[in-house]
């Protein structure tokens, strides 16, 4: 089974500034797509921004852009120019597509505050 | 907006009851998903399906039955429910490769 690694608990930016949320992942198939998720206090789960492993450009989504580095097997999310809504618990996810049968696993978190 | 429901939104009971979380979504999606969520830890996958009368198990399936009959339903059954399973629960459903829309969890509080 993939395995998804948040090492930041937690993380403080400054408003109006860039922020990497690190994820690693361990997979042994080649076709895969990795997910980031934003949970406001409120609960739900957002969804961020999409990355398959054989997109040759990083995936960009407004604010919100991917680190995606293949070899090294990382995945982070970086956030610009960030804003006091941007405060939140983001999480990082990982499907496996070969199989028809297949789950969504999700890492840690880590909870990101916003300074003014 | 996605159209996934999940019923009820809180719920206090007592241990040993029995209990069913539903949900419901209406996009027609194949995969369905349910997750437990300590307040802001990670999710824990719990079942799943792919389809029609196929279930897998998770994590943290071992006290939990869900059954998908319809494409549209996915319920999730505690037979006995126990103080360690306060938590909040939560459903997700999506197609084969794209990302999974979730519901707004069920609160469940076992005292």
């Amino acid at each position: 089974a993939q395995k998804i690694t948040q090492t930041q608990p937690g993380m403080f930016v400054q408003e109006k500034e860039a922020v990497t949320l690190d994820c690693t992942y361990d997979t042994s198939d080649q076709s895969y797509g990795l997910f980031w998720y934003k949970q406001p206090s409120s609960g739900e789960m957002i969804f961020l921004i999409y990355q398959g492993s054989y997109d040759e450009q990083n995936a960009t989504e407004g604010r919100y852009s991917l680190n995606f580095q293949k070899a090294r097997k990382s995945a982070n999310l970086v956030i610009s120019a960030s804003q006091l809504g941007d405060s939140a618990m983001y999480f990082c996810a990982m499907r496996d597509f070969p199989y028809n049968n297949n789950d969504m696993r999700f890492g840690a978190g880590t909870r990101l505050t916003v300074k003014p | 907006e996605a159209d996934i429901y999940q019923t009820p939104r809180y719920l206090v009971i007592g241990t040993g009851k029995k209990i069913t979380l539903e949900c419901s979504q209406t996009m027609g999606h194949d995969k369905m998903y349910w997750y437990q969520q300590d307040p802001g830890m990670e999710l824990h996958l719990i079942h799943y399906s792919y389809g029609v009368n196929s279930t897998e198990k998770g994590d943290l399936s071992s006290e939990s039955t869900v059954s998908r009959i319809r494409t549209e339903h996915f319920p999730l059954t505690l037979e006995s429910a126990r103080p360690s399973h306060t938590s909040q629960y939560l459903c997700a459903s999506s197609r084969q490769n794209t990302e999974a829309f979730f519901g707004q969890g069920t609160r469940l509080t076992v005292v």
